[in-house]
């Protein structure tokens, strides 16, 4: 089983839809949570970055992280066309290896 | 703004070539990054390096080297392309060690014909 889960889709929603995308992972010790979105034929950038549980806001996405059921959510409210990407969530241990371990991505396609 | 430029958005190399790829960052990063991305398979690392001269193996180092003579270059050496070697190829830096964020460059999608 791998480390970190994700469907890789593709979802597709209207525009104006609320979008989760979720990940699931079996490593107790992940404390830093991160989503990454990825336009085709270009590389992941950054979008969310949390540490340890709770929600965070910006602007229409919102992380959420639930340690106790190690599952991680991204909500994208009012969903535009300029949305549709692959995102992939990527989680670290706290005083292990800093480096994330990715999961797989799903794909978003926002239709006009 | 971070940004790491990678030389080449498209390239295609026959088998048994020597390819390098290149990959420059901006912002004084130590910890620099080399990622191979094929569908269904997500992110795997093949080497990193968080000081220049040192490197580390990832996932999959095999049929890969790299370099870093200089602290904002990292280099990814194919000794021998072969087909399997066929992907989307990203370089990425983080500030420090212990630093999870990762910024990624544009791409080089290598064909290897």
């Amino acid at each position: 089983q791998k480390e970190v889960e994700q469907d890789p889709g593709p979802l597709s929603v209207p525009e104006g839809a609320i979008v989760s995308l979720n990940c699931t992972y079996s490593n107790s010790a992940f404390q830093y949570f991160m989503w990454y979105r990825q336009y085709s034929r270009k590389g992941p950038e950054l979008l969310m970055y949390t540490y340890s549980s709770g929600n965070k806001e910006d602007g229409r996405f919102t992380a959420q992280v639930d340690k106790s059921s190690k599952y991680i959510s991204l909500f994208i409210r009012d969903s535009q066309p300029s949305d549709s990407a692959t995102y992939l969530c990527a989680m670290s241990e706290w005083g292990g290896s800093y480096i994330p371990t990715f999961g797989r991505g799903t794909s978003l396609i926002v239709h006009p | 703004d971070v940004k790491v430029t990678q030389s080449s958005r498209y390239l295609v190399k026959r088998t048994g070539e020597k390819v390098f790829l290149e990959c420059v960052q901006d912002m004084d990063h130590e910890n620099m990054f080399w990622y191979r991305q094929d569908p269904g398979l997500g992110l795997r690392l093949i080497y990193f390096s968080y000081d220049v001269k040192m490197k580390e193996k990832g996932d999959i180092p095999e049929g890969y080297s790299v370099s870093r003579e200089k602290k904002e270059r990292f280099s990814l050496i194919l000794e021998s392309a072969s087909t399997n070697q066929t992907s989307m190829y990203l370089c990425a830096s983080s500030q420090y060690r212990g630093d999870e964020k990762l910024f990624f460059g544009s791409g080089t999608q290598l064909s290897v014909l």
